[in-house]
């Protein structure tokens, strides 16, 4: 079955950088688009930023873009979020997603706190 | 970026009662608007794509319409295990967005 974990949160401080991990397991990775969402705490949902099935082409959201880079490596099944100069209003559990006709999956998330 | 003006941010309504959610894209999307619930402590679950696609499981009593940019999640008759909050997304371009959400809670 379809399986996506997370990996990488933790607290850091303003202006500091930190990588996500997202190992993918049960599906043809190289096959899917890839997505970041994220939430803050008592907040809504967020799109950060997706990466085409071949990796050619990757999209961010307003909020993030020139900070945070996606990318995956498709000989290991893993997603990941590259984080930098990051702010207080990044704090947030990070979740990847993976869109097919057949519907979503979704990881458990990933605590960022940035805080100083 | 298309921005998904959502409504109610809550509501509070009785099991068997009809419980109605409206998104407003701000331009055309064509029929690119998924739904979904999510509950406290988990990751969200798709319950509709492409505006009115029931997604597998997805009880019958959901269902998705729309009228121009207008787009609407209705729950029949809600019962106790919809407590959950509601959001829109369009998929129709990136960024994708996600309305701000409806927290519905039981009478």
């Amino acid at each position: 079955q379809v399986q996506l974990v997370e990996s990488g949160g933790g607290v850091v401080q303003p202006g500091k950088s930190l990588r996500l991990s997202c190992a993918a397991s049960g599906f043809s990775f190289s096959s899917f688009a890839m997505h970041w969402v994220r939430q803050a705490p008592g907040k809504g949902l967020e799109w950060v930023a997706v990466i085409v099935y071949d990796g050619s082409n990757k999209y961010y959201a307003d909020s993030v873009k020139g900070r945070f880079t996606i990318s995956k490596d498709e000989s290991k099944n893993m997603l990941y979020l590259q984080m930098n100069s990051l702010r207080l209003e990044d704090t947030a559990v990070y979740y990847c997603l993976r869109r097919a006709m057949a519907g979503d999956n979704w990881g458990q998330g990933t605590l960022v706190t940035v805080s100083s | 970026a298309i921005q998904m003006t959502q409504s109610p941010s809550s509501l509070s309504a009785s099991v068997g009662d009809r419980v109605t959610i409206t998104c407003r894209a701000s331009q055309d999307i064509r029929d690119d608007l998924s739904w979904y619930q999510q509950k406290p402590g988990k990751a969200p679950k798709l319950l509709i794509s492409a505006t009115s696609r029931l997604q597998s499981g997805v009880p019958s009593r959901f269902s998705g319409s729309a009228s121009g940019t207008d787009f609407t999640l209705t729950i029949s008759r809600l019962q106790p295990e919809d407590l959950a909050t509601y959001y829109c997304l369009q998929d129709y371009n990136y960024p994708w967005t996600f309305g701000q959400g409806t927290r519905v809670e039981i009478k």
